[in-house]
């Protein structure tokens, strides 16, 4: 079983929809990120998490929300889906020590029509 | 404002042979470097690290060279197997725990 799970794994849907992306991770890490990756680009942070009750913007959180329901899971959405936010989002985890990597999920490709 | 560049998009290299990705950063607080590879329709995964206090980290065949006078890092993989071709992603941080990413260099392991 995947440590970093995203669901869904695809989804198309229209302008205007509510959205939301879930993931859920077995590493007992603290830390949780939400990226999203446009072709040609590097993956950018949307938001970030360091525990439950700690929630930061990132590089471009506008139009976007997380909710942290619990020290597994890390929750992003769209509250008004428009077409430029069609992008391969992927959910992060971190332990808290300095210099640990990032692990991610296989990601969840969104496509507002 | 991109501040971790990967000027190659592209890489194709024989079977055998050395890789070279390169990286350039402009924020001269990072102190911690990444390289992560991903395969298609899968996530990024951590490949290897430097922290600015060194200049060189070595992994079995893959090796991170820091040079921080030039804000430059590379990995070089030898030798090169048809399994490294994927994109691989240099990230940076800066003690705060958020990784900048560049914008990815796909190889190619030619057999």
């Amino acid at each position: 079983d995947a440590d970093v799970t995203q669901t869904p794994r695809n989804r198309i849907t229209k302008t205007g929809k509510r959205i939301m992306l879930e993931c859920s991770q077995t590493k007992g890490h603290d830390r949780m990120y939400w990226y999203r990756q446009d072709p040609g680009l590097g993956l950018q942070l949307i938001y970030y998490s360091f525990d439950v009750k700690d929630i930061n913007k990132g590089e471009i959180s506008d139009g976007y929300s997380v909710s942290r329901q619990a020290q597994a899971k890390f929750s992003l959405s769209l509250e008004s889906a428009i077409p430029n936010q069609t992008a391969l989002y992927f959910c992060a985890t971190s332990d808290a020590a300095e210099g640990q990597p990032q692990h991610f999920g296989d990601g969840t490709r969104l496509s507002i029509l | 404002d991109q501040q971790v560049k990967q000027n190659s998009p592209s890489l194709s290299v024989q079977e055998g042979r050395i890789s070279i990705l390169n990286c350039d950063y402009t924020n001269s607080m990072f102190d911690y470097f990444l390289w992560y590879k991903k395969y298609p329709a899968e996530g990024p995964t951590f490949l290897i690290s430097i922290s600015s206090i060194k200049d060189k980290n070595e992994d079995g065949r893959f090796t991170v060279f820091l040079n921080k006078s030039a804000k430059h890092l590379s990995l070089h993989i030898v030798p090169s197997q048809p399994g490294d071709s994927a994109v691989y992603f240099c990230a940076a941080s800066a003690n705060d725990y958020k990784l900048s990413f560049g914008a990815g260099t796909t190889v190619t392991v030619r057999a």
